[in-house]
């Protein structure tokens, strides 16, 4: 079944421990985003590639980068960890049409979540 | 700016009973997402909405769209325990941003 499938479901890191958090795809969607969500809100967008554009939201910290080696693959990588950094991950992925196409159908399919710890 | 809010925030209902929920956004949009999330889970996708007057419905949940009014409901009837999640709506504005989430109406179904 294709699905969107993030590694680890569960991390534990220590204060200031490098952490890579890891999402890939089979629906071959051109657009992939990161999400944190902590407790009781809504996910908060830190940035999304559509291919290989990087977009950064303005408010996401310099703490938190990406990568995206390729189509399946995005990759969240946490440098500094700080113990308000603790959150659910979460990856999502969706199809943007080019500005040829009438209509953008933009449903995102999440994946199953990371959730981390900093301690 | 987009801005999306929902209400209400908490939502404790009793089983058979129908309520709604709104979700309201601030700009020009065709496409609304309805998502549930259960505890410690993802988000899982429930409506999407792309036309004005769109009305989709999956079993007890009916979402529906008035871009007129920039105003989506979610229409739950005769509750059962088993919808108690958070609901979230999300939405787009015109050009190619991402969505935009509403703050989420946690839904507490009880006997």
């Amino acid at each position: 079944d294709a699905m969107v499938i993030q590694n680890p479901r569960y991390q534990v890191t220590q204060f200031g421990k490098p952490v890579t958090l890891s999402c890939s795809q089979t629906l071959n969607h051109n657009v992939m985003y990161w999400y944190q969500q902590k407790s009781s809100q809504a996910p908060k967008l830190l940035f999304h590639y559509y291919d290989k554009d990087f977009n950064n939201e303005a408010d996401t910290p310099d703490n938190f980068q990406s990568r995206r080696p390729n189509t399946s693959f995005c990759f969240l990588d946490i440098r500094s960890p700080g113990l308000g950094d603790a959150a659910m991950y979460l990856c999502a992925t969706s199809i943007k049409w080019g500005s040829f196409r009438p209509r953008l159908v933009e449903t995102q399919y999440f994946g199953p979540g990371t959730r981390l710890l900093v301690l | 700016e987009l801005k999306v809010e929902q209400n209400p925030l908490f939502l404790s209902m009793q089983e058979g009973k129908n309520y709604t929920i709104y979700c309201n956004y601030s700009t020009t949009s065709d496409r609304l997402y309805w998502y549930r999330q259960d505890p410690g889970k993802s988000l899982e996708s429930l409506f999407v909405l792309l036309s004005n007057g769109a009305v989709k419905q999956e079993g007890r949940l009916m979402a529906s769209l008035d871009t007129k009014a920039r105003l989506s409901t979610l229409h739950i009837t005769a509750a059962v325990h088993d919808l108690s999640a958070t609901y979230f709506c999300a939405v787009g504005d015109s050009g190619n941003t991402p969505l935009v989430f509403g703050k989420g109406t946690r839904l507490s179904v009880i006997a």
